[in-house]
C-alpha cells in the first residue's frame, strides 16, 4: 500500500463545475501536507498547503483530517486553465529535511 | 529570478550505458533534491543534500544510482550500467533550507530514456 493514496481519476467536468478531490495518507507522524499542480509534461509546482482549520484561496479550499488521515481539496467554479493533475504531498516532520512523498495524482480536464 | 535549471532536458541512452544528469539550484538554497517521476506516477524521492553532504539517501533505488554536490551548488545524478527500467523524468527541487518546512521549487526535469 503505497503512503499517500489518491482517486486516480481521470475527472472530466464541464466548465463552472465543482470538483472534490480526496487523498488519505498512512504515516500518522506526517506533520505537513500539500497539494501541488503539475501540468503535462512539467515540473509540480506549490498549489496550497494544507492546516487542520482548512484554508483557502478563491476558488480552491484545503482541507485536513488529522484523526482520519484524510486530505481533500475542493475547486469551485472549475475553469479550463484548471485541466492538470493534481498531486496530494505530505511530509513526515519537521527534522525529516522536508522530503516530499507524493500521491500518485489526479488527473482533472475541464471541458468547455 | 533565476528558478532551477537541469541538463540535459533529454537524454536517450543505450541499456548498460553510464549517465550524468546535472540540477543547478536557485542561489542561496542549501537545500536539493532528486526525485524520479514515472509515467502516470507521482515523484518518487531518491536524495537530499543540505550543503555538500547527502543527509538522506535512502530513496535511492540501489547502488547504481549515486549524486554529488562537492560545492554545496551544482548537483549531479550518476547512473551507471543503465536498465530499461530507469526509464523516468529525473526532477531536482530545491528549497531555502531543508530544517522545517520550505516550499520546495522543481526544475523541469530530465527525461531519460534508456534503450
Amino acid at each position: 500500500r503505497k503512503e499517500v493514496e489518491q482517486d486516480p481519476g481521470p475527472f472530466n467536468v464541464p466548465e463552472g463545475a465543482t470538483v472534490a478531490f480526496n487523498c488519505t495518507y498512512s504515516n500518522s507522524a506526517s506533520q505537513s501536507f500539500f497539494w501541488y499542480r503539475q501540468d503535462c509534461r512539467k515540473e509540480p509546482k506549490l498549489l496550497m498547503s494544507v492546516y487542520s482549520s482548512g484554508n483557502e484561496d478563491g476558488r480552491f479550499t484545503a482541507q485536513l483530517n488529522r484523526a482520519s488521515q484524510y486530505i481533500s481539496l475542493l475547486i469551485r467554479d472549475s475553469k479550463l486553465s484548471d485541466s492538470a493533475t493534481y498531486l496530494c504531498v505530505v511530509t513526515r516532520g519537521y527534522n525529516q529535511g522536508g522530503k516530499l512523498i507524493f500521491g500518485q495524482g489526479t488527473e482533472l480536464s475541464v471541458k468547455p | 529570478g533565476a528558478g532551477v535549471s537541469q541538463t540535459p532536458s533529454n537524454k536517450v541512452t543505450e541499456k548498460g550505458k553510464y549517465v550524468e544528469l546535472r540540477c543547478d539550484p536557485i542561489s542561496g538554497h542549501t537545500a536539493l533534491y532528486w526525485y524520479r517521476q514515472s509515467l502516470g506516477q507521482g515523484p518518487e524521492f531518491l536524495i537530499y543534500f543540505q550543503g555538500t553532504g547527502a543527509a538522506d539517501d535512502s530513496g535511492l533505488p540501489n547502488d547504481r544510482f549515486f549524486a554529488v554536490r562537492p560545492e554545496g551548488s551544482v548537483s549531479t545524478l550518476k547512473i551507471q550500467r543503465t536498465e530499461r527500467g530507469d526509464s523516468a523524468v529525473y526532477l531536482c527541487a530545491s528549497s531555502l533550507t531543508g530544517t522545517g518546512v520550505y516550499e520546495q521549487y522543481f526544475g523541469p526535469g530530465t527525461r531519460l530514456t534508456v534503450t
